[in-house]
């Protein structure tokens, strides 16, 4: 089983609605879950981290983590182009400096 | 803003020569990580070092790698004699020692093996 899932897309969807992205993970001693941002050809870039069941707010992004089903999703409000990019969803064990990163989900924002 | 730096952007070589990467931590950071990306796959994790010691690997972590800090900026990934599936995407990070959560990520070096 593999250890971070998520749907390689693409995800399309018009500007300004919502993109929903998923993730589900198969180690129950995860601790920390993240959302990074990947444009082609360059290096993850951190977007927002959750660490409790429930849901977390930055700005046009928002982290939902549900523990019992070992799920994670990031939503994007207002989507713009510029979100257009690959998202990767990422798990640290509660041992451990390292990430275990999903495949990615790349998102395409259309004008 | 303080940002990590690697050296080179690209690199090509032939199949059995060794390579070594380069990467510059954000200074006052403790911990260091390589991560690799082979073209349209996940990131994978390679290694993490702190005080001057792997503290851990990764299965692809074998012999043939090998890291190093050889002064107090830089921060070396060796591959000894390289392959042609050695050929992605390798990214250097570092993150302080109380927030190895917060890991920020190089640009990432190009390697290509002929």
């Amino acid at each position: 089983q593999k250890e971070v899932e998520q749907n390689s897309g693409p995800l399309s969807v018009p500007e300004g609605a919502i993109a929903s992205l998923n993730c589900t993970y198969s180690d129950r001693v995860s601790q920390s879950f993240f959302w990074y941002r990947q444009y082609s050809g360059k290096s993850p870039e951190l977007i927002m981290s959750i660490y409790s069941n429930g849901d977390k707010e930055d700005g046009r992004f928002t982290a939902q983590l549900n523990k019992a089903s070992q799920y994670v999703s990031l939503l994007i409000r207002d989507s713009q182009p510029s979100d257009s990019a690959t998202y990767l969803c990422a798990v640290k064990r509660i041992y451990g400096q390292n990430f275990v990163f999903g495949p990615g989900t790349r998102l395409s924002v259309l004008p | 803003e303080p940002e990590v730096t690697q050296t080179p952007s690209h690199q090509v070589t032939q199949m059995g020569q060794e390579v070594i990467l380069r990467c510059v931590p954000i200074s006052n950071h403790l911990y260091f990580y390589w991560y690799r990306q082979i073209l349209g796959q996940k990131v994978e994790f390679l290694v993490s070092f702190y005080n001057n010691e792997i503290s851990e690997k990764s299965e692809i972590f074998d012999d043939q790698f090998s890291v190093e800090r050889p002064d107090g900026s830089n921060f070396t990934l060796k591959i000894r004699s390289t392959k042609l599936e050695d050929s992605a995407m390798y990214f250097c990070a570092s993150s302080e020692a109380g927030d190895t959560d917060t890991q920020y990520f190089g640009p990432g070096t190009r390697l290509t093996v002929l």
